[in-house]
Formats: structure tokens, C-alpha cells, sequence
């Protein structure tokens, strides 16, 4: 079964409201998230690493005032996508690396995606 | 800059036609190379690791090996429930546990 779960699975809004997505880490604490963003028929490329307590780190050419990141706990980040606008439509993804237990094997653990619709 | 090229960006394969995906890879120092599957509309779903050239290993129908320079996953008399996306990545030994995607190589496989 799934080990990193997001929600919603699929969203659609008007342009210029605010979106929010959760990724959990379920049976494991992930002390590291990492949200992805991926456009049709595209890689996967990474947004932001999201740290437990702390803020997170952006990647170059990615608005941190725009997609903000929260990982108030060790099972649970956020992605807010803020006055989403049409060319935010994007299938986002997130995950997490398990570091304890029998998920204490280095693997990348993948949510199911949010696919943003915006309208 | 760490890069991952995917080739081919498509293939097409009758139902138990052999053949190897192939994803080149520049990193600087490489931690890791990942290859994962992903079917429509889904997460990535993992597959293998590999650490060093030379490094082999095996699940049901694929296998995936490793170069300095290159790896393939190798599917042997593919099933139609093959049919997917197959990603590669690879995590260099600095940059925090980031992973670089390749675009990825869409296998469809016929019965």
C-alpha cells in the first residue's frame, strides 16, 4: 500500500485563488519532503526540499512567495500555490525519503500526485 | 550541472519482445541512480538503485544495470501490464538528497 499520501488527488480553481495540497508520510517520519512539479510529457523537476521546523529550500527560478511550503511536523508537509493563475495547471508530487525502520532503505517514497487545474 | 538523458522517448514492443532502455547521466559524484515506473496520472513508483558501475540487479522481468557513464533497464518478454513511463535519476554525492529526473522513456507493449 502507499507510504507517502496527498490530497486532494485533483483540484480545479479560479484564477487568482489560493490551493493548498498535503503530503503525509504514513508509518514513517520524514524529516526531508521534496515537492515536484511535472508538465505533460516532462521530467519531473523539482520545486523545494521541505524540512521539518525549518523553512524550506527553494529551487532556482521557483517563487517562495508563491508556493509556500510548510512541514509543521514529521509526517506532514503543505504546498500552497497562492493566486494560482493558468500556467500553474500542473501535476504536482510529493516525497519522502524513510529513515526508520523497515522504511530505512534510502528509497524515495512517491505520493500519488495532485493534478492543479486552474482555470 | 547534473544531467539524465532517456533514450528512446517512446518505444513500442510486441508482447514478449526483449529490448533495454537506455539513461546517460553526467553528475558530479554519484550517489545514486534510481529507476522508477510511473503509469498516468500517478507518482513514480520505485524500482531500483544502484550504486557503483557494475552494480546489477533484478525484479521479475527487469533488469538494470550500471556504467560510469550509463545505465539500461533491461525488460525480457515484456507483458502489456509493462505498459508505462520508466523514469531515471540520479542523485549526486552533494546537493542534499536532491534527485535529477531524465524525461523519461514511454513503453508500450502489445499483446
Amino acid at each position: 500500500g502507499a507510504v507517502v499520501s496527498q490530497h486532494p488527488s485533483w483540484v480545479i480553481c479560479k484564477s487568482g485563488t489560493s490551493v493548498k495540497i498535503e503530503c503525509r508520510s504514513l508509518d514513517f517520519q520524514a524529516t526531508t519532503m521534496f515537492w515536484y512539479r511535472q508538465f505533460p510529457k516532462q521530467s519531473l523537476m523539482l520545486m523545494a526540499t521541505s524540512n521539518e521546523g525549518s523553512k524550506a529550500t527553494y529551487e532556482q527560478g521557483v517563487e517562495k512567495d508563491k508556493f509556500l511550503i510548510n512541514h509543521a511536523s514529521l509526517t506532514l508537509s503543505t504546498l500552497t500555490v497562492t493566486s494560482a493563475h493558468p500556467e500553474d495547471s500542473s501535476f504536482y508530487i510529493c516525497s519522502a525519503r524513510g529513515t526508520s525502520g523497515r522504511f530505512n532503505t534510502g528509497e524515495l517514497f512517491f505520493g500519488e500526485g495532485s493534478r492543479l487545474t486552474v482555470l | 550541472e547534473d544531467q539524465v538523458t532517456q533514450s528512446p522517448e517512446a518505444l513500442r514492443l510486441q508482447e514478449g519482445e526483449s529490448s533495454s532502455l537506455n539513461c546517460s547521466y553526467t553528475v558530479s559524484g554519484l550517489r545514486g541512480l534510481f529507476w522508477y515506473r510511473q503509469d498516468p496520472g500517478k507518482g513514480p513508483e520505485f524500482l531500483f538503485t544502484l550504486y557503483s558501475a557494475g552494480e546489477e540487479k533484478e525484479k521479475e522481468r527487469l533488469k538494470a544495470t550500471l556504467t560510469k557513464k550509463e545505465s539500461f533497464l533491461h525488460i525480457t518478454a515484456p507483458k502489456p501490464e509493462d505498459s508505462a513511463t520508466y523514469l531515471c535519476a540520479v542523485q549526486a554525492s552533494t546537493g542534499f538528497q536532491k534527485l535529477v529526473f531524465g524525461t523519461g522513456t514511454r513503453l508500450l507493449v502489445s499483446p
